[in-house]
């Protein structure tokens, strides 16, 4: 199985501020990496698909970047919409997810 | 807009069975792939399995091989999880996504449900 190792585990920011989740693969996985936001009571949605592209609706202060085994979810200027967990996914082979960021005050 | 609608979770003893379902609307649910996916109180999420979006193929992962079993109704828009010889381990929110094709080989997750609770304890 592809190991995801996602880092920090929690994250201490204020608004406005510039932010870098990371998530390394045990192997290599292209690009075929996801990120979902959560938030507490709500369904994960869907923020970054295939490393580094933008689902439609999803705000341009997010962006993705990175392939082979090193990822990063960046948020340019952190809004209180913001304030949740991030989680990443790989689908190069089978199904794994990172153990999730949260992001608080 | 896509809507997943999970039910069926609960609290049931160990060795007993469960079914959950998951209702779908908002896009054609016979033209997907579907997963359940789970996550135990204050762990990861963990991948449990994936049909085609005609029913004609499933994977289950091994922690369930053998327990579980993915299927659907594309006549009633639903997915099912019917669960047997549960343990306390399978303890978890479980999840219902929709993929973005057809096959069991399509692992992006496009839309989570809300989830339903499962509780394994006596």
């Amino acid at each position: 199985d592809i190991q995801m190792t996602q880092s920090p585990s929690t994250l201490s920011a204020s608004v406005g501020d510039r932010i870098t989740i990371t998530c390394r693969a045990s192997q290599s996985i292209n690009y075929w990496l996801a990120w979902y936001q959560q938030k507490p009571g709500k369904a994960p949605e869907l923020l970054i698909q295939k490393a580094s592209s933008l689902q439609s609706g999803v705000p341009s202060r997010f962006s993705g970047s990175g392939s082979g085994t090193e990822f990063t979810l960046t948020i340019s200027s952190l809004q209180p919409d913001d304030f949740a967990t991030y989680f990443c996914q790989q689908y190069h082979a089978d199904l794994t997810f990172g153990q999730g960021t949260k992001v608080e005050i | 807009q896509v809507q997943l609608v999970e039910s069926g979770g609960g609290v049931v003893q160990p060795g007993t069975s469960l079914r959950l379902s998951c209702a779908a609307s908002g896009f054609t649910f016979s033209n997907y792939g579907m997963h359940w996916v789970r996550q135990a109180p204050g762990k990861g999420l963990e991948w449990v399995a994936v049909i085609s979006s005609d029913g004609g193929d499933t994977y289950h992962v091994d922690s369930v091989k053998g327990r579980f079993t993915i299927s659907r109704d594309n006549s009633k828009n639903t997915l099912y999880l019917q669960m047997n010889s549960l343990r306390a381990e399978d303890t978890a929110v479980y999840y219902c996504v929709k993929t973005d094709c057809n096959s069991i080989g399509c692992r992006l997750l496009d839309y989570w449900g809300q989830g339903t609770p499962v509780t394994v304890s006596s």
